[in-house]
């Protein structure tokens, strides 16, 4: 069975507007930790933000927010006020097992998503 | 800030040859994994290492090994190529025991082409 799902593969948004990039995931451990990585056309993996199992508040770093819903196993993207340089291949990634602050696990990825933004 | 520095950026085979993709951590990070990403995929996780010991094994072909060295850098050893071996490889760093995300690292990759 798929850990990570990402429904959209292609998504287009109009500059300064806002997108949420979908990504559901399955897993029975209680801890783990999910990612989102950006991966622009020149093919470099970014850092964008992280959500713990165990953290209370959605994560949100800059103009990106993580809308956690941990019922639904539901871990969306929000890129807010979208510019030209967010078109890139968006990935949702989970690393089960994280211990918070004690982790080294490997990540499983889900299939991404390409986001477009258009003038 | 230092980054992960893989080597070598690109590298063109023939079927049947070998290849040897190098990966430099982030300094005192102590976790390497290895990822292949093929053409229009995700990427997969291969292997990793702890303190110069293997850690975990994905689907990594038998074809493949790899290893940590003392000063912590990491090689990937690959023989008799295959055309379904063409992908980007990934390194990725990380302190085992870290403040908050225990962030994987990631380098520029190095994209193999096998013809």
């Amino acid at each position: 069975a798929q850990k990570i799902t990402q429904t959209q593969p292609g998504m287009f948004v109009q500059e300064k507007e806002a997108v949420t990039l979908d990504c559901t995931y399955d897993t029975s451990d209680q801890s783990y930790g999910l990612f989102w990585y950006k991966q622009p056309s020149s093919g470099e993996m970014i850092f964008l933000i992280y959500q713990g199992s165990y953290d209370e508040q959605n994560a949100t770093e800059g103009r990106y927010s993580l809308n956690f819903q941990k019922a639904r196993k539901s871990a969306n993207l929000v890129i807010s006020a979208s510019q030209l340089g967010d078109s890139a291949m968006y990935f949702c990634a989970m690393r089960e097992g994280d211990a918070g602050g004690t982790s080294y696990g490997k990540l499983t990825f889900g299939q991404g998503t390409i986001l477009t933004v258009h003038p | 800030a230092a980054g992960v520095i893989q080597s070598p950026r690109h590298l063109i085979k023939e079927k049947r040859e070998t290849a040897t993709l190098k990966c430099y951590p982030i300094p005192r990070h102590d976790t390497v994994y290895w990822y292949q990403q093929g053409p229009g995929q995700d990427p997969q996780f291969l292997i990793s290492f702890y303190e110069k010991m293997q850690s975990d094994k994905g689907s990594i072909p038998d074809r493949f090994s790899a290893q940590q060295f003392s000063d912590y850098h990491s090689e990937l050893n690959m023989s008799s190529l295959e055309l379904g071996d063409s992908a980007l490889y990934f390194c990725a760093s990380s302190l085992a025991e870290d403040s908050q995300y225990n962030e994987q690292f990631f380098g520029p990759g190095t994209r193999l082409t096998v013809l």
